[in-house]
């Protein structure tokens, strides 16, 4: 089955310790991006990778880092928490954002993390 | 700065009774308008796509319009099931995606 798997689920964490969320999909698709979804302002997208080894910042990226070594793989990491990065993580991958006719976006089923 | 503004924020329906949400949005050269369906704790779902104004998709009971200004996602005769939060993104000319916060649509039997 495609998908895009996301773990943890949940996360409840203390301000300052380094946390990492794994995504990986398994439809050898080139583009992945990470979003967080907070209440009345939709997704807001973090870092996306258009291939390996290829990164770039969205429109939120500080405090946040992603590496791309794999296709399959994208990890979010957050070096040192902090409550405001207290959201709803997702993680979506597509063959390509120039076909996204043709190949949607596909989310993972989110992390919800809390940093106290 | 590309906008898009989704109204409104939550609908609650009587099964069967029709209504529409609206996506409205700034960008321009508009590459593609999408529609997601999210249910409580997954991801959104893809819906459809719509690239020009006057174009329209449908699927069971929805359906998407488009002009140059807005889209509209009919729910005719809506069923509980139906229930979920519906979202809107539209794409620049520079393949950037921005997303709507979307309409929180309850059906109730």
């Amino acid at each position: 089955e495609a998908q895009v798997t996301q773990n943890p689920r949940y996360l409840i964490t203390v301000t300052g310790k380094k946390l990492t969320v794994t995504c990986s999909q398994n439809m050898n698709h080139e583009y992945m991006s990470w979003y967080r979804q907070d209440p009345g302002l939709g997704l807001r997208q973090i870092y996306y990778s258009m291939n390996v080894e290829v990164t770039d910042k969205g429109d939120v990226p500080e405090g946040y880092k992603v590496s791309r070594k794999e296709k399959r793989n994208f990890p979010l990491i957050l070096e040192s928490p902090s409550p405001n990065q207290t959201s709803l993580y997702f993680c979506a991958s597509s063959s390509s954002l120039d076909r996204l006719d043709n190949s949607p976006l596909h989310f993972g089923n989110g992390t919800r993390l809390t940093v106290t | 700065e590309d906008q898009v503004t989704q109204s409104p924020e939550a609908l609650r329906l009587q099964e069967g009774e029709s209504s529409s949400l609206n996506c409205s949005y700034t960008v321009s050269g508009l590459r593609g308008l999408f529609w997601y369906r999210q249910d409580p704790g997954k991801g959104p779902e893809f819906l459809f796509t719509l690239y020009s104004a006057g174009e329209e998709k449908e699927k069971e009971r929805l359906k998407a319009t488009l002009t140059k200004k807005e889209s509209f996602l009919h729910i005719t005769a809506p069923k509980p099931e139906d229930s979920a939060t519906y979202l809107c993104a539209v794409q620049a000319p520079d393949y950037k995606l921005s997303f709507g916060a979307g309409t929180t649509v309850t059906v109730r039997a």
